[in-house]
């Protein structure tokens, strides 16, 4: 198994514009979980789906902040407009079990 | 308000020698526990799990040990080898399927 895939590995984008963060779950894995980490705040849970469906955004920073899994396959979570301090690294992981979660390399974003 | 806290922020060992690493919990709602190991420009990678029916669960090098008394679990790898060094994260999970990370200890292990 390729294991769970996150586009693109790196973003580089100005204040302002909009970023969109992708994310490939692990087939079978009906859980998918977008996590931010930060050097300040360590490891942070945005959102997660089961079944393509939001279950829990309490953790989404504001309303600059969306995610969408239109289907079983796909993810997205998209910063419009992105600020400076959205720079940090975007990790996405997948779950069969809803218990141990499996992540992918991550994206790190920094907006100039 | 941290829920999860791994209080050493490293740990230097001796090859072939005993690392533990340590983590600590406040919420008693947790009911199972996670560790994760994380190199450099990679994603966390699941290392062992313990549900908290439990006290003890071991894979191979790695033991992780439950204290629901004291909310407090451990991570022991022995012998602990190079390739051992990375970042651990401990996480805490409940019936929400959320978990809650701690903000990681850094192990070296020394050739």
């Amino acid at each position: 198994d390729a294991g769970v895939i996150q586009s693109p590995r790196h973003e580089v984008t100005e204040m302002g514009q909009e970023v969109t963060l992708r994310c490939k779950p692990i087939s079978g894995h009906d859980y998918l979980f977008w996590y931010r980490q930060t050097m300040m705040r360590g490891l942070e849970l945005l959102i997660y789906f089961n079944n393509n469906v939001p279950i829990d955004d309490s953790g989404m920073p504001e309303d600059r902040f969306s995610a969408k899994m239109p289907n079983a396959s796909f993810s997205t979570l998209k910063i419009q407009p992105s600020e400076p301090r959205d720079s940090a690294v975007y990790f996405c992981a997948s779950s069969f079990d809803g218990e141990t979660q499996y992540f992918g390399p991550g994206t790190r974003l920094l907006v100039l | 308000d941290q829920q999860v806290k791994q209080n050493s922020p490293s740990l230097s060992v001796q090859e072939g020698r005993i690392s533990i690493l340590n983590c600590d919990y406040t919420n008693s709602m947790f009911d199972y526990f996670l560790w994760y190991k994380k190199y450099p420009a990679e994603g966390p990678t699941f290392l062992i799990s313990i549900s908290s029916i439990k006290d003890k669960n071991e894979d191979g090098r790695f033991t992780v040990f439950l204290n629901k008394s004291a909310k407090h679990l451990s991570l022991h790898i022995v012998p602990s080898q190079p390739g051992d060094s990375a970042v651990y994260f401990c996480a805490a999970g409940g019936a929400n399927s959320k978990l809650t990370f701690g903000k990681g200890i850094t192990l070296s292990v020394r050739p």
